[in-house]
């Protein structure tokens, strides 16, 4: 069974640092891009972040850029997100996504949208 | 700057057919080519309901089809069903950048 757990949300102030972790069990997590995908309270979805399965191909929504870093250890089954310069406006619930492995003559990014979420972990950035 | 634009909401009864559009506005309009729609329910995770802009993942209701029109993209839910009454996304990417666009989301009312 395909599992995405995140974590290391938390409440900080601005201009403060955050990182959040994705572990990714029940599929060969070095085969597959992952992405980072937010959700403040009440409002749509919004892309943040992208990452193939060997960090060629990088992504990042305009309104993180410069300010966030997504990585990736095979090894650990696990996807990061670095948060620096934090901002009230990046206050959301953070989830971590599959793309699945369905491809163009580009490559494997986001072809096929995104199968499996995880539940999402909670940063608040608030003074 | 490219965006995917969804009404804000719309509302069909029970057995009937809705048909939510998603508008990309983009000077690489032909780029966006992979289309997705996403399902969500009040207080869930999203759910992967079309992608490739007409193809259903294992699983999926035959009552979701996607199409595709120009800069257009639509998605059709036939046969409402009270449980249908959800959130729901769009989203696309182009292959001639590393940026997913989602949509703003509409919110389906079951009458």
């Amino acid at each position: 069974e395909v599992q995405l757990v995140e974590s290391g949300g938390d409440l900080v102030q601005p201009g403060r640092s955050l990182r959040l972790s994705c572990a990714a069990s029940g599929f060969t997590f070095d085969d597959y891009t992952m992405h980072w995908v937010r959700q403040a309270p009440g409002k749509g979805l919004e892309w943040v972040s992208g990452l193939t399965w060997n960090s060629a191909r990088v992504g990042y929504a305009d309104s993180v850029k410069g300010r966030f870093t997504i990585s990736r250890d095979n090894a650990k089954k696990s996807l990061y997100l670095q948060m620096n310069s934090l901002r009230s406006e990046d206050t959301a619930l953070y989830y971590c996504a599959r793309a699945p492995r369905y491809c163009s003559s580009s490559g494997c990014y986001a072809e096929g949208g995104f199968d499996y979420w995880g539940q999402g972990t909670l940063v608040t950035v608030s003074s | 700057q490219s965006a995917l634009t969804q009404p804000a909401s719309v509302a069909g009864s029970p057995g009937q057919s809705v048909t939510i559009s998603c508008t990309i506005t983009s000077s690489d309009v032909a780029g966006y080519k992979y289309v997705s729609w996403y399902q969500q329910h009040p207080g869930k995770t999203p759910k992967l309901i079309i992608y490739d802009v007409a193809k259903r993942p294992s699983g999926i209701s035959n009552r979701f089809s996607g199409s595709k029109s120009g800069n257009t993209a639509s998605l059709t839910i036939s046969g409402l069903q009270a449980e249908d009454e959800a959130d729901y996304y769009c989203t696309s990417y182009t292959v001639r950048s590393n940026l997913v666009l989602f949509g703003g989301g509409t919110k389906l009312t079951v009458l």
